[in-house]
């Protein structure tokens, strides 16, 4: 059974219009990550909550914004799209912060369209 | 400084073949995780094999060991036995004490049948 789930698997969106993406999680982590990951490139970290702490990477747009309303579910807003926002998004989720053994699970990701 | 670096960006592997994937890795922290995930080309990172700084004897998972070297700081992934469906990006990853994951630049696998 899938661990990290995201929705939907494919989005397409028109520029300029707001979309939301979804993730949840059944493992009960308390740390919840998105990446944006561009073709042929490594995932690239956008955010990351810690319970119900948030933390922006420095590079993120402001466009992007984030929600995690519990433990389980955490959400990826973009304001405004733009063409150089289509990517795969990729949720990921990590247990007790601070331990280097502790594996990040990844759902399988949200492919976006901006036309 | 990169934190990971994959110096291979494709490599090419008969079916049934053994292939190492290059990982070397910089940090200054004497606790540390270092992580091999796959992607194939639907685009999931699934989780292969984990390596603690710690941890004496290196990593296996089935076909998976990770041929961990701390003095060089290297961290190569063996592939054992290539199967068609190995075929996809392989990306190698640290942890350090804190939250975030820090990811090499991928290498990209072909089985050949």
């Amino acid at each position: 059974d899938a661990m990290v789930i995201q929705n939907p698997r494919y989005q397409v969106t028109q520029f300029g219009k707001p979309v939301t993406l979804s993730c949840s999680q059944t493992l009960n982590h308390n740390v919840m990550y998105w990446y944006q990951q561009k073709s042929s490139q490594a995932p690239k970290l956008l955010f990351h909550y810690y319970d119900k702490d948030f933390n922006n990477e420095a590079d993120t747009p402001d466009n992007f914004q984030s929600r995690r309303p519990n433990t389980s579910f955490c959400f990826l807003d973009i304001r405004s799209p733009g063409l150089g926002d289509a990517a795969m998004y990729l949720c990921a989720t990590s247990r007790d912060a601070g331990l280097a053994k502790n594996i990040q699970y990844f759902g399988a990701g949200t492919r976006l369209s901006v036309l | 400084a990169q934190k990971i670096t994959q110096t291979q960006p494709g490599m090419f592997v008969q079916e049934k073949e053994a292939v190492t994937l290059d990982c070397t890795y910089d940090t200054s922290d004497q606790s540390y995780g270092l992580f091999w995930y796959k992607q194939p080309s639907s685009g999931e990172m699934i989780f292969l094999i984990y390596q603690g700084s710690y941890d004496e004897q290196n990593a296996t998972e089935g076909r998976y060991s990770l041929n961990f070297q701390k003095a060089r700081k290297s961290a190569n992934l063996v592939i054992s036995a290539s199967q068609l469906g190995d075929s996809a990006m392989y990306f190698c990853a640290m942890r350090e004490g804190g939250n975030q994951f820090y990811f090499g630049t991928g290498t990209s696998l072909t089985v050949i049948p």
